[in-house]
């Protein structure tokens, strides 16, 4: 089992619409969890981190479910510009020498359409 | 006013031949990153340094060698080319007490004959 799935997609969705993705994790200690974005071509870039209680910045929604190993990141209202590949990110550990070890799903191409 | 910078960006040898590439941040962060993308688009994680010492050494082929001169730079040397080592190279960086949020370079597109 990976240690980081996520539905690969495409999912091609049109302007205004609301699309969600999900990712599960295979380690239960894992400490924090976070959405990057990656445009083609190019660097992965933070998008937000993803809190227990759940966050929200501006038209992203982050979710955490702990207990079941499952995180969501909703999009409102699709822009164009969203088009991207959207990778659910875990840390295994926090402290010593895996803080930085972020593991990597393989992402979730979202393309918008006019 | 670049951040996190990579050369080259693109990388077109030979098998068995031996290449480097180099990063550099000016973000004053502490802890560097070297990661590979493969064709399926898997980013994983090869090596991290701390302040020019190695963290972080994943599974990877003793012919990758990272050297780190100072804490704002870290270079990746690959000795004997293989078919592959195809793939995107992503140099990061991050603060050191939040090494979770990293910085990444535009990547490193290496393609071996």
């Amino acid at each position: 089992r990976k240690e980081v799935e996520q539905d690969p997609g495409p999912f091609n969705v049109p302007e205004g619409a609301t699309v969600a993705f999900n990712c599960t994790y295979s380690n239960s200690a894992s400490q924090s969890f976070f959405w990057y974005r990656q445009d083609c071509r190019k660097e992965p870039k933070l998008l937000m981190s993803v809190y227990s209680s759940g966050n929200e910045d501006g038209r992203f929604t982050a979710q955490l479910n702990r207990a079941s190993q499952y995180i969501s990141l909703l999009i409102r209202d699709s822009k164009l510009s969203d088009s991207a590949t959207y990778l659910c990110v875990v840390n295994p550990r926090a402290g010593g020498t895996s803080y930085g070890k972020l593991t990597f799903g393989q992402g979730t191409i979202l393309t918008v359409h006019p | 006013d670049t951040a996190v910078s990579q050369t080259p960006k693109y990388l077109v040898t030979q098998m068995g031949n031996d290449k480097s590439i180099k990063c550099e941040q000016n973000l004053g962060h502490d802890t560097m990153y070297w990661y590979k993308q493969d064709s399926k688009k898997f980013l994983k994680i090869m090596f991290s340094y701390n302040n020019k010492e190695l963290i972080i050494n994943e599974t990877v082929p003793n012919r990758f060698s990272p050297k780190s001169p100072d804490k704002a730079h870290l270079n990746l040397h690959i000795n004997s080319l293989e078919l592959g080592d195809s793939a995107v190279y992503f140099c990061a960086s991050s603060p050191l007490r939040r090494q979770e949020t990293q910085y990444f370079g535009p990547g490193t597109r290496l393609l071996v004959l």
